[in-house]
């Protein structure tokens, strides 16, 4: 079955600085990529996804990048505010509808 | 609030108990999904349900596990003789399958501690 991974397990950087997480995935059937933002007491949030047939997609401050056939795909979080720490999974599916593999989370804290 | 909505948010019980949580999803989510959360780690699948029909359940859902979603709408998950293990968040997620990529969106989870 998949397997996702995902380093670093925690990331502290100054507020206004860039916050750079990096996942790995195992199974090649893979095609949907979303990358959710967990806050203490709250269920995961869904900050961007892209799928199989994308390299990159980007959203305000945030981009993530695919690279298929390495099975590589990359969080960047531009512009880092103290509202953005929190723990980050990122995850692999076939589609968006079916089940959803999760890494294991990055706990980002942003510094002011 | 038009989210996917878990009841309760907190659940103690006694080893040996039964408990009972509740999930409602996104109104006209045809999906919904449970998965168990340990402390500092990712969510973990445990089951599916498109409409009625459970189609997926994981090998983590053990016998004394079951779930159910009797008319399509909102879903429950038991468990029976729980264990110091089942202690976790139990997530609730629902999506739509139809008209393109939905993602899944989740509710703010029920937290089980065992006594």
């Amino acid at each position: 079955g998949e397997n996702v991974e995902q380093h670093p397990s925690t990331l502290s950087v100054q507020e206004g600085d860039s916050a750079v997480i990096k996942c790995t995935y195992s199974d090649s059937a893979s095609n949907y990529f979303p990358w959710y933002k967990q806050e203490l007491g709250k269920g995961p949030q869904l900050i961007i996804d892209i799928r199989s047939n994308v390299g990159e997609k980007k959203d305000q401050r945030i981009a993530v990048t695919l690279n298929k056939t390495a099975k590589h795909f990359s969080l960047h979080i531009t512009e880092t505010q103290p509202e953005d720490s929190a723990v980050y999974f990122c995850a692999a599916s076939e589609t968006s509808y079916d089940k959803v593999i999760f890494g294991p989370g990055t706990s980002l804290s942003v510094i002011p | 609030d038009t989210g996917v909505s878990q009841d309760p948010r907190h659940k103690i019980t006694k080893r040996g108990q039964n408990v009972t949580f509740r999930c409602d999803p996104i109104s006209e989510h045809n999906r919904l999904y449970w998965y168990r959360q340990t402390l500092g780690q990712g969510p973990e699948f445990l089951t599916y349900f498109q409409n009625e029909a459970q189609l997926e359940k994981s090998r983590l859902l053990s016998d004394r596990f079951s779930a159910e979603r009797p008319k399509g709408s909102f879903s429950t998950l038991e468990i029976q003789r729980t264990e110091q293990g089942d202690s976790a968040m139990y997530l609730c997620a629902s999506s739509f399958s139809h008209a393109g990529d939905q993602p899944q969106h989740f509710g703010d989870g029920t937290r089980l501690s065992i006594l």
